[in-house]
């Protein structure tokens, strides 16, 4: 399998730029965790979804992000307008089933860079 | 809401000793916990995970974890470590409430000499 693929895997942008993050979950995979990782607040998640159904938000920023599941196999974070503290590294995960206790399976990340 | 402490921030050691990274969690109720491993420029990947039975769960690679519940604690240990366990380690916590979402320490950077 090819485990989980995101695109891009790094990605420059200036202030107030449209960014927009790819993930392809691992294929069979129910649930899909986006978390972001940063030095000062280390890995947290930002939502998650459930055969495509955004189930917990709590952790997105604000309204300047989104994130999509359009279908099984894709998934989009989206940030509009990004702003300098936005850069981080963006994973995405993948787990099957619907028990806490299921690995989740993570992706090669996305670095994001906000100039 | 849960919390997860890794003290050791950076740990230094040769090759052949032991190891053991601290991780406690703060929460009151059943928790499940799993240690993740990123090797340089790769990946998080599960190491092991507890969520019930023998508190000793063993991993890949040579890897363990004891859960203490008394003290909140899932350390994580090697006997042996080698060049190749250079990495960067991970505990986490989500509780058995339904929330899947991973609560994730601040890590602990691992640096084995040869």
């Amino acid at each position: 399998d090819a485990g989980v693929i995101q695109s891009p895997r790094h990605e420059v942008t200036e202030m107030g730029q449209e960014v927009t993050l790819r993930c392809k979950p691992i294929s069979g995979h129910n649930s899909l965790f986006w978390y972001r990782q940063t030095m000062m607040r280390g890995l947290e998640l930002l939502i998650y979804f459930n055969n495509n159904v955004p189930i917990d938000d709590s952790g997105m920023p604000e309204d300047r992000f989104s994130a999509k599941m359009p279908n099984a196999s894709f998934s989009t974070l989206k940030i509009q307008p990004s702003e300098p503290r936005d850069s981080a590294v963006y994973f995405c995960a993948s787990s099957y089933g619907h028990s806490p206790t299921d690995t989740q399976y993570f992706g090669p990340g996305t670095r994001l860079t906000v100039l | 809401a849960q919390s997860v402490s890794q003290h050791n921030h950076h740990v230094i050691l040769s090759e052949a000793a032991s190891l053991e990274l601290g991780c406690n969690y703060s929460y009151g109720g059943t928790v499940n916990l799993f240690w993740y491993v990123q090797y340089p420029g790769q990946h998080l990947q599960l190491l092991l995970k507890y969520f019930s039975g023998d508190p000793l769960v063993k991993g890949i690679k040579g890897f363990e974890a004891e859960f203490i519940k008394s003290k909140f604690s899932f350390n994580l240990r090697k006997p042996s470590v080698q060049w190749s366990d250079t990495a960067e380690y991970f505990c986490a916590v989500n509780d058995h409430t339904g929330r899947r979402a991973l609560t994730f320490g601040s890590g602990t950077r691992l640096q084995v000499q040869p």
